[in-house]
C-alpha cells in the first residue's frame, strides 16, 4: 500500500534552516510528484511547491522562492523539504503528498510539525 | 495570483445537505479537488477531477464546477462528516487551495 512516512518533530531557533524527509513507499517513487503543503496552528492548507523525482524539475510558490529547497534521491524513494531563515510565523505541520503530474494529491504524510522558537 | 474563496463556516443538521462553495475566476475551467480534514489528521481526498469520488469514499459526497464557482455536495451528512474542507486546483504549474471551510453537524 502506498505510504509517505514523513521525519519527526522539529524545534529551531529563529534563522536556523530545517530539513524534513519524506520517505515513500508501495509505489514507483519516479512516477509522482512529490508536493510540500504546511499548516500553521489553527489555520489552512498553504502550497510550498513540488519536484519531480523523475527529473529533478520543482516549481515554489513565490512566498518561499529562495527561501526554500526540494530535493529527492531516487535510491531511497525519499524526498526533502529544507526551509531556511526560519521565523517565528514558519511554525507549523508541514506536509507531503503525492500528485501524478498536475493531478490529485491521492495521498499524505502525516505531517511533521516544525516550531520556530528562541 | 489566482485565488480560491470559500466560506468560513457552514452548519448543517444530521441527515441535511450541505453545501460547500469555492469560488475563483473562470473556475470551471480547472479541475477541482476537495479534502477533508479532521482535527489532528493529515487531509484525505473526497473528490478529483471536479467530481470523481475515490474508492472508499462514501456516495453522499459529489462534486461538480461551472463558471466561477465548484460545489462540494455531501448528501444525508453524517455526524462522521464534521471536518475542515478545502478545494483545491492548479494555476499553471502552481497550486492553489482554499481558504477551508468548517463544516460543523448538529
Amino acid at each position: 500500500q502506498v505510504q509517505l512516512v514523513q521525519s519527526g518533530a522539529e524545534v529551531k531557533t529563529p534563522g536556523a534552516s530545517v530539513k524534513v524527509s519524506c520517505k515513500a513507499s508501495g509505489y514507483t517513487f519516479i512516477g509522482y510528484y512529490i508536493h510540500w503543503v504546511r499548516q500553521a496552528p489553527g489555520q489552512g492548507l498553504e502550497w510550498m511547491g513540488w519536484i519531480s523525482p523523475n527529473n529533478g524539475g520543482s516549481n515554489y510558490a513565490q512566498k518561499f522562492q529562495g527561501r526554500v529547497t526540494l530535493t529527492g534521491d531516487t535510491s531511497i524513494n525519499s524526498a526533502y523539504m529544507e526551509l531556511r531563515r526560519l521565523r517565528s510565523d514558519d511554525s507549523a505541520v508541514y506536509y507531503c503528498a503525492r500528485a501524478e503530474g498536475y493531478s490529485k494529491f491521492d495521498f499524505w504524510g502525516q505531517g511533521t510539525l516544525v516550531t520556530v522558537s528562541s | 495570483s489566482y485565488e480560491l474563496t470559500q466560506p468560513l463556516s457552514l452548519s448543517v443538521s444530521p441527515g441535511q445537505t450541505a453545501s460547500i462553495t469555492c469560488s475563483g475566476d473562470k473556475l470551471g475551467h480547472k479541475y477541482v479537488c476537495w479534502y477533508q480534514q479532521k482535527p489532528g489528521q493529515s487531509p484525505v481526498m473526497v473528490i478529483y477531477q471536479d467530481n470523481m469520488r475515490p474508492s472508499g469514499i462514501p456516495e453522499r459526497f459529489s462534486g461538480s464546477n461551472s463558471g466561477n464557482t465548484a460545489t462540494l455536495t455531501i448528501s444525508g451528512t453524517q455526524a462522521m462528516d464534521e471536518a475542515d474542507y478545502y478545494c483545491q486546483a492548479w494555476d499553471s504549474s502552481n497550486v492553489v487551495f482554499g481558504g477551508g471551510t468548517k463544516l460543523t453537524v448538529l
